[in-house]
């Protein structure tokens, strides 16, 4: 069963359509940025990366985007699919560290 | 990219009693997390497991509460002690792995769901 994502925000967007989750972090020093997609019953699977040094990435679908003034991070998903439904959680790397602060998560629904 | 195995995938316990989960990874790995993730929430770090000593925990994480191992650079435990129904989370094993480009980036296990009656 599936108990993650019960309590966390919900994107609903139609399948074909492009999708945007965003997610704010916290420290204005981290350097490093992963996005991860977490399906009902699975661990936290590695979509997309970036440094500071950028401001946008692109993989296959997905583009991340990077705004250091407002601490902000977002991930788009092209023409999103039902296999796209899942949470997904952006995390951050706060120089000097090997520890990771996870965002609060935003649970994607993808409508046929 | 290198797999990380965790086992159990899920458990139901009784209170008052200890499970021990393990994490196998198929390459040597220098740092290996444990996280906890409970209902409806973000992950949380648990602890770093360090090969050969004493793991670092996290502010609100105690060794007695939390026995963490890590005997050589592919495996390590995490034993949820004393449980409650509080302790009821889905756990997860993580690593640092490197890219092609010597990058490295936080893997996880597939989780442990835990829960406690």
């Amino acid at each position: 069963g599936e108990s993650v994502g019960l309590h966390l925000p919900t994107l609903s967007v139609q399948e074909g359509d492009n999708s945007i989750i965003n997610c704010a972090y916290s420290n204005s020093a981290s350097d490093y940025f992963i996005w991860y997609k977490q399906e009902s019953g699975k661990g936290p699977q590695f979509i997309i990366d970036i440094r500071s040094n950028m401001d946008k990435r692109q993989g296959q679908r997905v583009t991340v985007l990077l705004n250091k003034t407002v601490k902000h991070l977002s991930l788009q998903i092209a023409a999103t699919q039902p296999g796209d439904s899942a949470v997904y959680f952006c995390a951050e790397n706060p120089p000097g560290t090997y520890k990771y602060i996870f965002g609060t998560g935003t649970r994607l629904k993808v409508l046929a | 990219s290198a797999v990380i195995s965790q086992k159990p995938s899920r458990d139901i316990c009784q209170r008052g009693t200890s499970l021990t989960i393990q994490c196998q990874v198929d390459s040597q790995v220098t740092m290996m997390f444990w996280y906890r993730q409970q209902p409806g929430q973000s992950l949380t770090l648990i602890a770093t497991a360090n090969q050969g000593s004493e793991a670092t925990y996290e502010s609100g994480f105690v060794i007695d509460k939390f026995p963490i191992s890590r005997p050589n650079l592919t495996f390590s435990t995490l034993t949820v002690s004393n449980m409650s129904p509080e302790d009821s989370s889905i756990y997860l094993c993580s690593a640092l792995l490197s890219d092609r480009a010597l990058n490295e980036k936080l893997f996880f296990g597939s989780g442990t769901q835990l829960s406690v009656l």
